[in-house]
Order: structure tokens, then C-alpha cells, then sequence
């Protein structure tokens, strides 16, 4: 059984710019969830995708996009990037089936926006 | 609105001392209540949630919904406790986890 991994791990990008982090989930899991974690702070819920649906959204701007395969991997696209868009973008995976609602996270991409 | 409150930032103990990290929610419906844990150089994972009532690491949590807390207790603490805390909270069905800010906790030889 393989975890949930993410890439890159580091990433610099300079503000206005464009950045995509990628996620695979652990197998067998179905759903994807992203969140945004600042310096000091807990993770915040981006969004969401259950079979390649985005399945729920948290106070993130449209700027913020996603994307799921049919592997159940997926994608967190960022436009416009701003400063405060700077922080560790955690994955977490789960089986939406499951009713204890277990998410199992990667180790995270920390971007940098200059 | 769902909301998670860890009053303490910073927590120091001395090994053998009990450990009670604080959690606070606010949620109207049926909330599911969760700590993580990150060790360092570690990723997050899941400590214990409130429906297994599971003991892990000598750690345990009772929820108390008449004052809305979940906190976090171990009564002899170790040196590998040391890690950073978060308590989490789940509406009902959702799979949309809302976080504290964390708790830092050092144990002291």
C-alpha cells in the first residue's frame, strides 16, 4: 500500500506567475482533499474531489482550481499567484465510502511567492 | 460555522508529568472530533478520533458536548510525545476537516 505524495516538495514562484502542485492518493482511496497551511497556522480547507467532481469548497477565490484524474490523482492550480499565497499545501486522501472519515496526508509542497 | 480553538500555542512539561491539551469547538450540528499529530520531520497523521474511544500512544480524548471541548490527555508524559497538535472537526457525513491553530508540546527530560 503506498501513501499519498505530493510534488515538488519546494517550489519558488514570483507573484502574477502560475503554479500547479500535484497529489496521487493512497490506493484505494476515491477522494482528495487540499488545504493551505501558513506559517503558524492549522490547515485550511481549499476544496475537494470526489470522482472527479469537486465535492465541496472552502473561502479560497476562484483563482484557486483543481483538477482529478480517473487514477484519483490530482491537481491544485493557483493563478495569479499572490505573496500571501505563500505557505505548505497539504493533500490528504480518504475513501469516501468509509464512514470514519480517516484522511491520510502527504508530506506537503511548500511554496514560496516572491 | 464550524470553528476549532487551541487556546495554548506553546505547551512545556516535564516527563512523568500528565499532558492536557486543550480543544474547543463550535459547531451547532453533530460534530466529529479528531486529533493529528506531526512529529518532526514527519508528516501529519491522525492520533485519535472521538467515536473509536481508543486509547493511542496512553493518549485519550473525551468529548464534552455540554461544553463543547475534546481534549487531549495523557497522565505520564514521554519524551516522544514531544510534536505539534491539532485538534480537527468534521460535520457529520462531510469529509471537509476544520482545524485549530495547534499546539506545540515539549517534553523535558
Amino acid at each position: 500500500e503506498t501513501g499519498v505524495t505530493q510534488s515538488p516538495t519546494h517550489l519558488i514562484k514570483t507573484r502574477g506567475q502560475q503554479v500547479t502542485l500535484r497529489c496521487s492518493s493512497q490506493s484505494g482511496h476515491n477522494t482528495v482533499s487540499w488545504y493551505q497551511q501558513a506559517l503558524g497556522q492549522g490547515p485550511q480547507f481549499i476544496f475537494q474531489y470526489y470522482r472527479e467532481e469537486e465535492n465541496g469548497r472552502g473561502n479560497f477565490p476562484p483563482r484557486f482550481s483543481g483538477l482529478q484524474f480517473p487514477n484519483y490523482s490530482s491537481e491544485l492550480n493557483v493563478n495569479a499567484l499572490e505573496l500571501d499565497d505563500s505557505a505548505l499545501y497539504l493533500c490528504a486522501s480518504s475513501l469516501a465510502e468509509e464512514s470514519q472519515n480517516i484522511q491520510y496526508f502527504g508530506a506537503g509542497t511548500r511554496l514560496s511567492v516572491l | 460555522a464550524q470553528r476549532v480553538t487551541q487556546p495554548e500555542k506553546l505547551l512545556s512539561v516535564f516527563k512523568g508529568a500528565p499532558v492536557e491539551l486543550k480543544c474547543n469547538y463550535s459547531y451547532s450540528g453533530s460534530p466529529e472530533l479528531f486529533w493529528y499529530v506531526q512529529y518532526s520531520r514527519q508528516r501529519l497523521q491522525l492520533l485519535l478520533r472521538h467515536i473509536s474511544r481508543e486509547s493511542i500512544k496512553g493518549f485519550t480524548a473525551d468529548l464534552n458536548k455540554g461544553e463543547t471541548s475534546f481534549h487531549l490527555k495523557k497522565p505520564f508524559a514521554q519524551e516522544e510525545d514531544s510534536a505539534m497538535y491539532y485538534c480537527a472537526l468534521s460535520a457529520y457525513g462531510a469529509q471537509k476537516l476544520v482545524f485549530g491553530q495547534g499546539t506545540r508540546l515539549t517534553i523535558n527530560p
